[in-house]
């Protein structure tokens, strides 16, 4: 079983387009996460969630906005699609928001051409 | 917040040899520190963590060291395999929780 699993794993689109990324983890953790990884391979965060509550919210466009419908979900919708967008976004979870080690999903590689 | 650096950003080593790679934190409120590997295309996932309660840990030919006095952790990989190859990187959490602070990533390539 996957515990974090992310979709699209793939993402080709054009500029200016809106597109969406789903995250589920089913390891019953509080906290989740969107991570960026550019081409330098950096990994950024972007937000954090604490049951379905926004904790964290770093300096990224209000382009991008999360949404956690629960605690087990937190999905990440993008607006007019840049070139800089391109990267690949990975989802997080850890059991809460202090303790625990940190479970990536799969990643989602977007490339906006 | 927190400033995590890491050195080196490549490493080479031939097969058989040890490999360390170094990280550095400014938060001395900073009490969790994990290394997580990335091989190519894939997810980071943890292979080691230590606590600041404790300055080394070691699993099998992975072990890492603690300074919390310096604010630097090291991972040592013993007796490398090219199935090491990948890209390795440091994190540093506080106390309050917030969030992982990543190092920039150490790309290591083991020679046959």
């Amino acid at each position: 079983d996957t515990a974090v699993s992310q979709t699209p794993k793939y993402l080709v689109t054009q500029m200016g387009n809106d597109k969406s990324i789903k995250c589920e983890q089913n390891l019953g953790h509080d906290t989740m996460y969107w991570y960026k990884q550019d081409s330098k391979k950096f990994l950024k965060i972007m937000f954090s969630y604490n049951n379905k509550e926004l904790i964290i919210n770093e300096t990224v466009p209000n382009r991008f906005s999360p949404k956690s419908p629960d605690k087990a979900h937190l999905n990440l919708h993008i607006n007019s699609l840049e070139l800089g967008d391109s990267a690949v976004y990975f989802c997080a979870s850890s059991p809460d928001f202090l303790a625990g080690e940190l479970f990536f999903g799969e990643g989602s590689r977007l490339t906006v051409l | 917040g927190e400033n995590v650096e890491q050195h080196p950003s490549t490493l080479s080593v031939q097969e058989g040899d040890s490999a360390v790679i170094k990280c550095t934190y400014s938060d001395s409120a900073s009490n969790y520190f994990p290394w997580y590997k990335q091989e190519l295309g894939k997810r980071p996932q943890l292979i080691i963590d230590i606590r600041s309660n404790v300055g080394e840990k070691k699993d099998q030919r992975i072990a890492v060291t603690l300074n919390k006095t310096a604010k630097h952790f090291s991972l040592h990989i013993t007796e490398t395999q090219p199935e090491d190859s990948a890209v390795y990187f440091c994190a540093a959490r506080t106390n309050t929780g917030n969030q992982f602070y990543f190092g920039t990533g150490t790309s290591l390539t083991v020679i046959p």
